[in-house]
Parts: structure tokens; C-alpha cells; sequence
């Protein structure tokens, strides 16, 4: 069966530091790849979607970018963190085209 | 534009009672609708999902959900909660060939005793 992890599950770092979250996905090959953030009171909001490695699309322009260095990793960085960065942090996996969505436990990142 | 809507909030309901939470949608045809459940500090789980077919779907963990494509409804119900289904509930939905799921605000749950 497949499995997504995600680290770290807690982030507490100062505003103009740099960001690198990562997602794996386990038991599965080419998945499709999300990271969402949800934020107090603004629900879910998708971020980058990737359909293969080195395929990213960015839906909201932003501090943030992903990379996708292989088939089941994904990862979400920042070169200098903002407070509205904050936020917890979650991705999902899908197969097919596209698939139903499965989601990780999160990471939750503090900007202060 | 493609919106899903949770009119409530939050909803506080006994333990043992029944639960229907309420999900709309605003689509130029009918979406692959889905439940999420998302307990404190936690992923999202899926609770059930449509695509096409028999419009009631049953899940995990007892909830069921009915689409009304009349009422652009996809309401999720479960006849006895326990403690344990305390939690936000997300209805998303997305058009067939589109990777972007749209997201209700969600409903909270609060189970009393």
C-alpha cells in the first residue's frame, strides 16, 4: 500500500530565513504530486501540483517554489520567509490523470 | 466561477444523534465530488467519494453522502456519532481531467456527551 510522509511535522523559524519542506510518497511510481497550505480561517489552498519529475505548476504566485528532483519526492522551499508564510502545510498524492487525492500529516511552520 | 460551498460552520450535535453536513456546488457540469475528514493537527483523510453512478455513496467509518445533481448538493450524513467523529469536514470537488480540487471552508464538529 502507499504511504506520504512529510518532515519536519513542526517548523518554528524567523522571517527572512530560508525554507525546505519535504514530501515522499512510498509504494507507488509516478504519482502526481501537491502541496497545499491551509491557513487559519482561508480552508485549502493548492500551491504547485506536479505531474512528473521536473514538471511544476504553480497556481498562486508567491514567496514559495517546488521542485521535484525524483519520481516520489517533492519539495517545497523558500529563500526568505515571510510571516504570511505561516501555516500548516500538506501534500497529497494522486495516480492517474488525475486521480483521487491522498493526503500526508502536515507540517506546521511558524514564522516569527 | 467553480466554488464549493459549506454553509455551516460549525455544528454541534449528541452523541448517538444523527449528522448531516451540507455541501453545494457551483459547477458548468457535474464534478467528481469528495469528503474529507481532518482531525486537530492531522492530514486530511478521505471519507467517500463520487464520481458517477449510484447517487448515494457510502465511505469509511459509517458516513454516507448523497448527490442531488437537482439541488447541485453533495450532503454527508451519518445516523449515530460517536466521540470520535469530532472534527473539521471538507467537501472538494474538481471537473474530470483537472488536477485542481476546489475546497469547501469546511465544517467543525463538536460531539457532546
Amino acid at each position: 500500500s502507499q504511504t506520504i510522509h512529510q518532515w519536519p511535522a513542526t517548523l518554528v523559524q524567523p522571517v527572512g530565513s530560508p525554507l525546505s519542506l519535504e514530501c515522499t510518497v512510498e509504494g507507488t511510481s509516478n504519482p502526481n504530486l501537491y502541496w497545499y497550505r491551509q491557513a487559519a480561517g482561508r480552508g485549502l489552498q493548492l500551491l504547485f501540483y506536479s505531474v512528473g519529475i521536473g514538471q511544476i505548476s504553480s497556481e498562486v504566485p508567491q514567496n514559495l517554489s517546488a521542485s521535484r528532483p525524483q519520481d516520489r519526492q517533492f519539495i517545497l522551499s523558500s529563500k526568505k520567509l515571510l510571516l504570511s508564510d505561516s501555516g500548516f502545510y500538506l501534500c497529497a498524492w494522486s495516480l492517474g490523470s488525475p486521480g483521487t487525492q491522498y493526503f500526508g500529516p502536515g507540517t506546521r511552520l511558524l514564522v516569527l | 466561477a467553480q466554488s464549493v460551498t459549506q454553509p455551516d460552520i460549525h455544528i454541534t450535535v449528541s452523541e448517538g444523534a444523527s449528522l448531516e453536513l451540507r455541501c453545494n456546488y457551483s459547477y458548468g457540469a457535474t464534478p467528481y465530488l469528495f469528503w474529507y475528514v481532518q482531525s486537530p493537527g492531522q492530514g486530511l483523510q478521505l471519507l467517500l467519494k463520487y464520481f458517477s453512478g449510484d447517487t448515494l455513496v457510502q465511505g469509511i467509518k459509517g458516513f454516507e453522502a448523497e448527490f442531488k445533481r437537482s439541488q447541485s448538493s453533495f450532503n454527508l450524513r451519518k445516523p449515530s456519532v460517536h466521540w470520535s467523529d469530532a472534527a473539521e469536514y471538507f467537501c472538494a470537488a474538481r471537473v474530470a481531467n483537472d488536477y485542481k480540487l476546489s475546497f469547501g471552508a469546511g465544517t467543525t464538529v463538536t460531539v457532546r456527551a
